[in-house]
């Protein structure tokens, strides 16, 4: 299972484009890199998912390159209700066998 | 529909009772799980059905029963638990054949209280 480095948190501005990347160093060739939103007292939500380069979304953008090793999710014009905690989850229920473990994550705290 | 529901919302039970949590989806995912989820910690994976069986337990203590009735229903058996074991339980769900991508869907979770 690959396993996920985050930055613990980070701070933005209303606004602002966020970036937040993701290691996962040991990623397997099937695997897919998703992403997840959580608020408080409340399950993850789907945001992206993606397998190489680019894919964009309303809400997001998920930029890979092309070894793979590493992802960075994109949220453009935060507003404070994107503060939340991210995670990034790099699996394939195929060969992983359903094992989606999660990550420490990052929480964002967007500010006024 | 695309919505995973969890029942209760919210359970106090003492260290003596015997109660349970429900998970009920109806997007044909033949994947379910349950996971655990401390404050300000990531969600903790406890168990997970594929095809209505149990396919992996990450080593929970019995106190914990899964149970899975059928494809749409996951249930989470609860006894004799501690003070410790409050936390919010999340059920999700995935489609869980062919070209599954690993995307979970999650319900909003049940916010258990042991006294």
């Amino acid at each position: 299972l690959a396993k996920t480095t985050q930055p613990i948190s980070m701070d933005s501005y209303e606004g602002q484009e966020v970036n937040i990347t993701c290691s996962h160093n040991n990623i397997a060739t099937n695997d897919y890199i998703t992403w997840y939103q959580q608020f408080p007292s409340q399950g993850p939500r789907f945001i992206i998912q993606g397998y190489k380069t680019k894919v964009t979304n309303e809400v997001a953008s998920l930029f890979i390159p092309a070894d793979r090793k590493s992802s960075t999710l994109s949220l453009p014009r935060v507003s404070l209700s994107d503060t939340a905690v991210y995670y990034c989850l790099v699996d394939n229920f195929n060969t992983n066998a359903g094992k989606s473990t999660f990550g420490d994550g990052t929480t964002l705290t967007v500010k006024p | 529909d695309t919505e995973v529901t969890q029942t209760p919302k919210h359970l106090v039970m003492g260290m003596t009772n015997k109660k349970s949590l429900k998970c009920e989806q109806h997007m044909g995912h033949r994947a379910m799980y349950w996971y655990k989820q401390k404050a300000k910690k990531p969600p903790e994976l406890m168990f997970v059905y594929s095809y209505e069986k149990l396919s992996i337990n990450e080593s929970v203590p019995s106190r914990f029963s899964p149970e899975c009735p059928n494809s749409s229903l996951l249930n989470l058996h609860l006894h004799a638990l501690q003070p410790e074991d409050s936390a919010l339980y999340l059920c999700a769900s995935t489609q869980g054949r062919g070209e599954d991508t690993g995307e979970l869907f999650f319900g909003e979770g049940s916010r258990l209280t042991v006294l």
